[in-house]
């Protein structure tokens, strides 16, 4: 089943901080984040695992809850860069390493 | 530099017609997926491959058909009978860095197919 994100869309003014959430009616193995911005290919943001481990950019922080099946990606003090698509994925099968399913995507504009 | 090439970039297609679409890495990865990308539907898997000569359906498959023949190169045509077939669809490559996770995807740009 495809992960719910939330919100669908979000406006910041440059500065702000946005918060993007990603839940499953399924457990979680593990939860990726990429950004795509118009036009362009999804590009990689993080991946976090079941218990804790993390890999990504430093700059991005992220949040695994498993009991909840959910996921959360802090973006601090947005740039105009950080508009985009924001995508969540997670394992089809539960740690099959055959692909991912993602969501539909949370849109994220930034105003100066 | 490495990264995954997709071609061609536009494609028109009249009803009927099969067509195929390009995807070449070199960044030595095993695993290699299609998706499409459907506007608000986000992206869905259509085939994947963890080994060359070997590949496997994803949740969206039918009308669609690929090959492994070598590790750089992973093609998907779109047959006739995929009924809507208008769409943007990414391949991707990742390294097999866990034998349990998908590793981080590296995306092309992408093919965008329209069906006249």
């Amino acid at each position: 089943q495809q992960p719910v994100q939330s919100p669908q869309a979000v406006i910041l003014r440059e500065g702000e901080d946005a918060v993007i959430n990603c839940s499953s009616s399924k457990a979680l193995y593990s939860v990726h984040w990429y950004r795509q911005k118009h036009g362009e290919a999804p590009v990689f943001l993080m991946i976090l695992l079941k218990g804790g481990e993390q890999k990504g950019h430093e700059k991005i922080s992220a949040s695994f809850n498993e009991k909840k099946q959910q996921s959360s990606l802090y973006l601090t003090a947005s740039q105009l860069s950080y508009s985009g698509t924001y995508f969540c994925g997670t394992e089809r099968s539960g740690g099959g390493a055959d692909g991912l399913t993602f969501g539909k995507g949370t849109h994220l504009i930034i105003q100066p | 530099d490495g990264g995954i090439t997709q071609s061609p970039k536009y494609l028109f297609r009249k009803e009927g017609q099969n067509v195929t679409l390009s995807c070449e890495q070199n960044l030595n990865h095993d695993a290699m997926y299609w998706y499409r990308q459907d506007p608000g539907q986000g992206l869905r898997l259509i085939y994947y491959s963890q080994i060359v000569n070997d590949f496997q359906k994803g949740d969206i498959a039918e009308g669609y058909s690929v090959s492994r023949e070598k590790k750089e190169s992973f093609p998907l045509t779109v047959t006739s009978a995929q009924k809507n077939p208008t769409a943007f669809y990414l391949c991707a490559s990742s390294i097999r860095w866990r034998p349990r996770d998908t590793g981080e995807l590296f995306f092309g740009e992408g093919s965008r197919l329209t069906v006249l």
